[in-house]
Formats: structure tokens, sequence, C-alpha cells
């Protein structure tokens, strides 16, 4: 099955300073890449996704790029400020006849934005 | 708004009893998920569903079993439950792949544990 491998497990930066998270995964069949935010005590919400016919899609602070070839992915959050400090999750998929779209996560980063 | 609601917020149980976690999705979607979350392990799959009756396991569904008699609800059972169970639950839900992967929608989750 898929493995996706996540890193940093944590991370902190300065208020204002990028963070950038890394996930590479195994099956080249995948080819839907969710990230997801998790608060503390909160549900993990979808902050943006990527399918595998882009190369970067972007919205606002943040943006995600995909290398196909390399099976990796990476999110990127700029200007970061204190309420972006989270658990961040990615995720693959490559769907299923059945039309689930089983997600396979990395272990999650935690982000730390220092005022 | 996608709305996925689960029973319990918190949950205390003692080993060998059986335990029900109750999940429900407002959005008539065809696809629920059952995830176990732990430190350092992000989430993990336990079972899902792609229609009424319908299941299938997930990466770790040893000790769980699941059941959906209606397209709104998701059921997680736990058999006979052991400390080792102990852990957040999150249920997800999304509609039917169609042509393209779809985001999966978490609850808030059900913080259980087992004495």
């Amino acid at each position: 099955g898929e493995n996706v491998e996540q890193h940093p497990s944590t991370l902190s930066v300065q208020e204002g300073d990028s963070a950038v998270i890394k996930c590479t995964y195994s099956d080249s069949a995948s080819n839907y890449f969710p990230w997801y935010k998790q608060e503390l005590g909160k549900r993990p919400q979808l902050i943006i996704d990527i399918r595998s016919n882009v190369g970067e899609k972007k919205d606002q602070r943040i943006a995600v790029t995909l290398n196909k070839t390399a099976k990796h992915f990476s999110l990127h959050i700029t200007e970061t400020q204190p309420e972006d400090s989270a658990v961040y999750f990615c995720a693959a998929s490559k769907g299923a006849e059945t039309g689930a779209n089983n997600l396979f996560f990395g272990t999650g980063t935690r982000l730390t934005v220092i005022p | 708004d996608v709305k996925v609601t689960q029973s319990s917020r918190y949950l205390v149980k003692r080993t060998g009893e059986k335990v029900f976690l109750e999940c429900v999705q407002d959005m008539d979607h065809e696809n629920m998920f059952w995830y176990r979350q732990d430190p350092g392990l992000g989430l993990r799959l336990i079972y899902f569903s792609y229609d009424v009756k319908m299941k299938e396991k997930g990466d770790i569904p040893e000790g769980y079993s699941v059941s959906r008699e209606k397209k709104e609800r998701f059921s997680l059972i736990l058999e006979s439950a052991s400390t080792n169970q102990t852990s957040m639950y999150l249920c997800a839900s999304s509609p039917s792949m169609g042509s393209r992967n779809q985001p999966q929608h978490f609850g808030d989750g059900t913080r259980l544990s087992i004495l």
C-alpha cells in the first residue's frame, strides 16, 4: 500500500518568516494530495489540496507544490502568524473503483509560530 | 457546510466492555471513515464504508468492527475493549469520487480511555 513520510515532525519559526513542510509518497498511482490543519483540541480541517495534473497551487499565504517524478509534495506558508500554529498533516490518495478515496496520512508536523 | 457529528467528545470505559462510537453526517456522502489518532503516528484508517451495508478494512482493523445500516450513520464497535485502544477516534465522510478525488470532512473526535 501507500506510504507517506512527512518532515519535519516539529518546526518553530519567527512570526513573519516562511515555513515549509515536506512529504514523500511511495505509490506512483496516487493522484490527490490534501493538506489538513489541526488546531489543539479541534478537528482536522482541509486547508489546500492539489491533484496530479498540476504542479503548484496557491491560496493567499499558502501554497503547495507537487513533483510527481520525485514523488514528493510540499506545503509552503509565507508571512506566518501565531494563528498558523497547529499540527499539519499531508495525505495521498489514488481512489478506488468503489469510489472511496482512501487517504494515507503522514505523521504530522507541529508548527509553532513565535510572536 | 458539511457537518460530521460524533456522539461523544470524551468516553471512559472498562477493559472487556463492548464500546460503540457513533458518527452522523448530514451531506448525503457515500463514503465514511473511522481513524484513530495517536501521537507520532498520525491518522491511521481502521475501517471505511463506501455504501450502506458495505465496509472494508483499513490498515488497523484488528479488535474493531463497524456498522452502516443507514447512509448517514457509521458506527465503530470495540468488541472487547482493551487498554491499547485508548486513543482519539476520528470519523470522516466524503462524496463518492466520480471522476475526481474529493476531500474528506472530519468530526470533532472522541477521546476514548479504556481503564
